[in-house]
């Protein structure tokens, strides 16, 4: 009964590779939210979707392509990755865009070798 | 610009009280939040104010002054388990997080 989960929990690649991250929500939310935290610890928004649709999208290198193929599921894709990738990723997710409560998973620790 | 700050670091012993200041600048307000996050997991919601005023829930209280663009943290009783990061976030069009504060409890 796992409310927000994010799958792999760990992962290690090397530069140049492309790599998937998953997240899925049970909680009936229409929003979805991609956060990095880097190794700073500075959490930062990096996309939102509403319903499927992108309504937030920061300045993030297109190497970064998030995809929701419903509202329950907000994927995040990464092209050619870099050093600087390295970070934990985090999904969330709240019922709507107006919502403040956010509910986190338990993230994705990416290493780039 | 937006921009939130708040203290790196603090320490604090168990069974006393902290306060955690937060300030902000930001283009627009809908609200002031903080966040728990235990080393090595998600953060988790603590507060949430959108008034001036303090709000308390248990242990912890949450403050914000608008005008000052100010708000604290209190937390009340500290155990050992209150050791953690405790963000700061403000929601104008999106939902903008402080670098932190990292509290320790000293037995």
């Amino acid at each position: 009964d796992t409310a927000v989960s994010q799958t792999p929990k760990y992962l290690v690649t090397q530069m140049g590779n492309d790599k998937s991250i998953k997240c899925e929500q049970n909680l009936g939310h229409d929003t979805m939210y991609w956060y990095k935290q880097d190794s700073k610890k500075f959490l930062k928004i990096m996309f939102s979707y509403n319903n499927k649709e992108l309504i937030i999208n920061e300045t993030v290198p297109n190497r970064f392509s998030p995809k929701s193929p419903d509202k329950a599921h907000l994927n995040l894709h990464i092209n050619s990755l870099e050093l600087g990738d390295s970070a934990v990723y985090f999904c969330a997710s709240t019922p709507g865009p107006g919502y403040y409560e956010q509910y986190f998973g338990p993230g994705t620790r990416l290493t780039v070798t | 610009g937006q921009n939130i700050d708040q203290p790196t670091e603090m320490t604090a012993t168990e069974g006393a009280i902290v306060q955690i200041n937060c300030t902000y600048q930001t283009s627009g307000f809908n609200g002031l939040f903080w966040y728990q996050q235990h080393a090595g997991e998600a953060p988790t919601f603590l507060s949430y104010n959108v008034l001036d005023g303090l709000e308390e829930k248990g242990r912890f209280s949450s403050f914000l002054s608008r005008s000052k663009g100010y708000s604290y943290l209190l937390l009340k009783e500290l155990q050992m388990k209150d050791s953690a990061s405790y963000l700061c976030a403000v929601k104008d069009d999106k939902i903008i997080f402080g670098k932190g504060t990292r509290l320790h409890i000293l037995p």
